[in-house]
Order: structure tokens, then sequence, then C-alpha cells
């Protein structure tokens, strides 16, 4: 099946700073990601999907200048944090799907922790 | 909107014992797509099973089992002769606009198998 990477699978940060997280599909090109956020014990909210080429729309209450995503290329998405805040601390998981399917393929998640 | 509610938020089971998870769903799309998910505590999704709306044959994959009935809105997961490696966290999702769209989780059911 396709596999889709992320990196790094936990890092932690100084309030304040910015953190990039990568998310790679390794034997597809990925027309479409997804980003999803997963608090402690809690369900995963979609935050914004991006389209190869194109700005990503953000769902409802995501703030896009905080969640910076950029889609470059067909295998590579980043979501960048900035300005991190301890309330940035969560589970970041990507999905990918390619051309003409509507299967999505899931990261195996970013653990991001601001002190 | 679309939304996904599982109302069961932990069940706990002596292995060996048939578990049901609940899923209702609402959408006004008519044709989306219905999966499960299972996250074990290192934090990766793992894939169950994707169903299109229009396919609403039951289906069964060794010990598990899915009912999916448009007509209550519902896609039960049942898995039958439980096991301790079965314990996680259980997650039902729709996807609208054929499938294109992100997916809507719901809030995720706490199984517990006991020994």
């Amino acid at each position: 099946g396709a596999v889709v990477s992320q990196h790094p699978s936990r890092v932690i940060c100084k309030s304040g700073t910015s953190v990039k997280i990568e998310c790679r599909s390794l034997d597809f090109q990925a027309t479409t990601m997804f980003w999803y956020r997963q608090f402690p014990k809690q369900s995963l909210m979609l935050m914004a999907t991006s389209n190869e080429g194109s700005k990503a729309t953000y769902e409802q209450g995501v703030e896009k200048d905080k969640f910076l995503i950029n889609h470059a290329s067909l295998t590579l998405s980043t979501l960048t944090v900035t300005s991190a805040h301890p309330e940035d601390s969560s589970f970041y998981i990507c999905s990918a799907r390619g051309r003409n399917s509507y299967e999505q393929y899931f990261g195996p998640g970013t653990r991001l922790t601001v002190t | 909107a679309q939304k996904v509610t599982q109302a069961q938020t932990e069940i706990s089971v002596v292995e060996k014992e048939d578990v049901t998870l609940d899923c209702v769903y609402e959408t006004r799309d008519t044709t989306y797509y219905l999966f499960w998910y299972k996250q074990p505590p290192s934090g990766e999704l793992v894939f169950l099973i994707r169903r299109n709306s229009f396919d609403e044959q039951n289906e069964i994959s060794g010990r598990y089992s899915w009912n999916f009935q448009k007509s209550t809105s519902s896609f039960n997961f049942t898995i039958t002769a439980s096991q301790v490696v079965d314990s996680a966290v259980y997650f039902c999702a729709l996807s609208e606009e054929g499938g294109a769209d992100g997916l809507t989780f719901g809030k995720g059911t706490h199984l517990i198998i006991q020994p």
C-alpha cells in the first residue's frame, strides 16, 4: 500500500519559536494533502486541505497565519507552526491522496510539545 | 454540515466476548464515504475499512464485521471473540463530496479488552 511519512515524529520547542513538520508521500504522487490536529484524548480535527501548487484551504477557526502550509511538490507538504505557544502542543497528522483517487493514506503523526 | 457520533466513550469487555462499536452519521450529500480506523497507544492510525454510500452490503474480515444501514445512518463495527490486542481507540469517519473532502471524525470509542 501507499506510504506516507512524517518528520519529525516528536519535537519539543520553546514558546515563541517556529517549528516545521514535513509530510511526504513515498511511493505515489499526492495531489491533495490534509492536515489534522488531535489534542490528548480527543478526536482528530481537520485543519486544512492543500492541493499541489495551490494555496491551502483552512477550516473555520484555524489561523492561516499561524499554521503555514506549503504543498510545493507532489510528494511533500509542510506545516509550519509559527510563534508556537503551549496551547499548540498537540499530535499533528497528515494524510495524502493521489490523483483520481479517494483513498487517503495517513502519516504516523508528529507530537509537538511547546514548553 | 456533516457530523459523526460515537456515543460510546469507553467500552470494557473480557477477552473472547463480542463487542459492537456504534457509529451514527449525518450528511446532506448523496455520495459519501464512511471509514473505521484503529488508533493504538502509539498514535498511528490503522485503516480498517472504507465503504461508499452506494454499497450497503455488510462486510466481514476475519473477526471484524461492519453493518451499514442507510435507513438509520449507521455504520456499526463488531469485533467477534475479542482479544487483548484489540484494545485501542476506534474512530468512525465520514468524507463528503464523493470522498474528495477531508475526513470528519467521531470522538472515538476507547475499547478495553481485559484478559
